[in-house]
């Protein structure tokens, strides 16, 4: 199956400010299947970026995603007090028909 | 509005079944175009994949759990289900279900994510 190891474990930046997070698979997976999520605590995720660069609907315009093949990043252009959560990159192997889930980078809001 | 809600016991003893059901609202669980999966979180730490159904196919598992857990649809209730046997106390988490996008004519999941999410049901496995 393919692993997704996202980086830093954390990052720790003031409001306006740009957050940089990267994914990186360890080996190439359909195209550009990367979806990115957010969570906070005591919510279920959610759906901020798939296709690899699509943001889901209604989410900000700050949110961007890039990359391709085996390496990704989300960018958060100017960092809101509410964007503290941690965020997870996901992908789908169709070799194994499997899902999987990088372990998560949590953006603390100084 | 498209709603998930997930139910079940939330507390197992060692070595029975873990059961969970999850129930669409606002939609059909037979709609084309559609995948429901499941999804785990242990206290504190990030998320893992338990498997994911399309209506009219077949489950297909993480192979960490493919021995133990099995996912069904009933259209006629408009839920899909997870039953995980030989529960352990490792299996301690907050189990959410969600809906993803399906290609048909591939038979595999396409990249649009997943969009809808139950609120997630916490399951403790303790005697």
């Amino acid at each position: 199956d393919i692993v997704l190891t996202q980086s830093p474990g954390t990052l720790s930046l003031s409001p306006g400010e740009r957050a940089t997070l990267s994914c990186r698979a360890s080996q190439s997976g359909n195209d550009n299947y990367l979806a990115w999520y957010q969570q906070k605590p005591g919510q279920a995720p959610r759906l901020l970026i798939y296709g690899a660069s699509t943001r889901a609907t209604g989410i900000p315009d700050r949110f961007s995603g890039s990359g391709s093949g085996t390496d990704f990043t989300l960018t958060i252009s100017r960092l809101e007090p509410e964007d503290s959560a941690v965020y997870y990159c996901q992908q789908y192997d169709n070799s194994h028909r499997a899902l999987s889930f990088g372990g998560g980078t949590k953006v603390e809001i100084k | 509005q498209v709603q998930l809600q997930v139910s079940g016991p939330g507390l197992v003893r060692p070595s029975q079944t873990l059961s969970l059901t999850c129930t669409l609202s606002g939609g059909s669980i037979s709609s084309a175009g559609y995948y429901w999966s499941w999804i785990r979180q242990y206290p504190g730490k990030g998320l893992e994949w338990i498997g994911y159904i399309y209506y009219s196919g077949k489950p297909n598992y993480s192979q960490s759990l493919k021995s133990r857990a099995t996912i069904s649809v009933d259209t006629s209730k408009n839920q899909f289900s997870l039953k995980l046997t030989s529960v352990t106390a490792a299996d301690t988490a907050v189990y959410f279900c969600a809906r993803g996008y399906y290609d048909r004519w591939n038979t595999e999941p396409t990249d649009s994510g997943m969009d809808v999410w139950g609120q997630g049901t916490t399951v403790t496995v303790s005697s």
